[in-house]
């Protein structure tokens, strides 16, 4: 089982829809949670950090955290083809000053 | 406020070369990571560097080492480069003054080395 396991995508969207992206955790024992945006050719711009249980919101995103089904999620609202990247989840494993990432989920946002 | 910056932005080297990539972390940050980015992965954590020592190592071999300077900057160093080297490699500043136990890591823009 990988520590951390994101569906590879594409994840095609029309423009002003809601895109929804998942991620799964193998570490019961981690607290922090990140959502990293990579567009083709750049380096990862993080998003979102959520720490308890519930959702976050921050603008147009939304991030979902269920600690006991270990599993974390980001909406994007009002999808814009601007959106359209690479979004990687990222969770350190407990006592670790690391990040484990997944491979990221490939969001198209089409107009 | 300048955030992380690394150089250089891209590099060629051929198998068996020595390679030297350098970060400077985001203005109040102590901390150094440094990942790698293989084509269509996520980053693989190589190793992180605080108060000048290397304080958690993934598992990447020993040709891959590193360094920080008092400043915070930090060295990325690779010897006897391979083909399978080629990759982006990522620097990531973070202090410990964030929310929760894991303090949030901001990336650089990274390095793009290539093998040949």
């Amino acid at each position: 089982q990988k520590e951390v396991e994101q569906n590879s995508g594409p994840l095609s969207v029309p423009e002003g829809a809601i895109a929804s992206l998942n991620c799964t955790y193998s570490d019961r024992g981690s607290q922090s949670f990140f959502w990293y945006r990579q567009y083709s050719g750049k380096s990862p711009e993080l998003i979102m950090s959520i720490y308890s249980n519930g959702d976050k919101e921050d603008g147009r995103f939304t991030a979902q955290l269920n600690k006991a089904s270990q599993y974390v999620s980001l909406l994007i609202r009002d999808s814009q083809p601007s959106d359209s990247a690479t979004y990687l989840c990222a969770v350190p494993p407990s006592g670790f000053q690391k990040l484990v990432f997944g491979t990221g989920t490939r969001l198209l946002v089409s107009p | 406020d300048a955030g992380v910056t690394q150089s250089p932005t891209h590099l060629i080297k051929t198998r068996g070369q020595q390679v030297t990539l350098r970060c400077s972390p985001k203005s109040g940050h102590d901390t150094v990571s440094w990942y790698q980015q293989a084509l269509g992965q996520g980053p693989q954590f190589i190793f992180q560097y605080y108060e000048e020592e290397e304080r958690q190592r993934g598992n990447f071999p020993d040709r891959f080492s590193g360094h920080q300077f008092p400043n915070y900057s930090s060295e990325l160093n690779v010897n006897a480069l391979l083909l399978g080297d080629s990759a982006l490699y990522l620097c990531a500043s973070s202090s410990k003054y964030g929310q929760g136990d894991f303090d949030e890591q901001f990336f650089g823009p990274g390095t793009r080395l290539t093998v040949l």
